[in-house]
């Protein structure tokens, strides 16, 4: 069964850090794309970035470019977001997603995680 | 930047047939994906690659995409089905999200 776990969300001041962690299980996370996804309070879906299954390739949302950093780590199971420089505007459920498999950019995300509160405040 | 469009709101009676467009500019040549979002929950995977349906959702749940407009069909709508649904492609390396619908099952 295909699991995925965020952590590290929470309370920061604006222009602040936070560095969230997604564990996952039940498939061989290596072979997989994967992505981070937000939702703002009472808004929709917003992708934020995606990173090839081997990590060398990395995507972002202008929104978010330059100031997160998504990674992996494949001995470990386990992808990180890396969110500098926070806004107000960055507050929000953040959920990580298992790309499907597919080839070139087509893929869906077919399982994802429960999420975890990112709230950007003073 | 490319852009999906959604209706805000559908309603449909119980035991209908609901259906839910997502435009986009020659969206028929992209490959669309459906997620349901009940609330308070994660979004699922409903239709994948315009109309392929992941294990354990029902038949009655279709898609198709053609020229400008792709569309989420929900046939026999249930309670259950009370969710919004956001279609989603990918475009210039970036995964594009519509704004998302709100299905109501009256």
């Amino acid at each position: 069964e295909v699991q995925l776990l965020e952590s590290g969300g929470g309370l920061v001041q604006p222009g602040g850090s936070l560095r969230l962690s997604c564990a996952a299980s039940g498939f061989t996370f290596s072979s997989y794309a994967m992505s981070w996804v937000r939702q703002g309070p009472g808004k929709g879906l917003e992708w934020v970035t995606a990173i090839s299954g081997s990590g060398g390739n990395t995507y972002y949302a202008d929104s978010v470019k330059g100031r997160f950093t998504i990674s992996r780590d494949n001995s470990k199971n386990t992808l990180y977001l890396q969110m500098n420089s926070l806004r107000a505007e960055d507050t929000a459920v953040y959920y990580c997603a298992k790309g499907d498999g597919g080839v070139s950019f087509d893929w869906s995300l077919d399982y994802w995680g429960q999420g975890t509160l990112v709230s950007v405040s003073s | 930047s490319y852009q999906l469009t959604q209706p805000l709101s559908v309603s449909v009676a119980l035991g209908q047939t609901a259906r839910i467009t997502c435009g986009g500019n020659n969206i028929g040549r992209k490959t669309v994906h459906w997620y349901q979002q009940r609330p308070g929950q994660a979004p699922v995977l409903v239709i994948y690659r315009d109309g392929n349906r992941p294990s354990g959702i029902p038949e009655r749940l279709s898609g198709s995409n053609s020229g400008n407009t792709a569309t989420l069909t929900i046939n026999g709508a249930q309670a259950g089905d009370e969710a919004d649904y956001y279609c989603q492609v990918w475009d210039s390396s970036t995964v594009v999200f519509g704004g998302g619908t709100k299905l109501t099952v009256l």
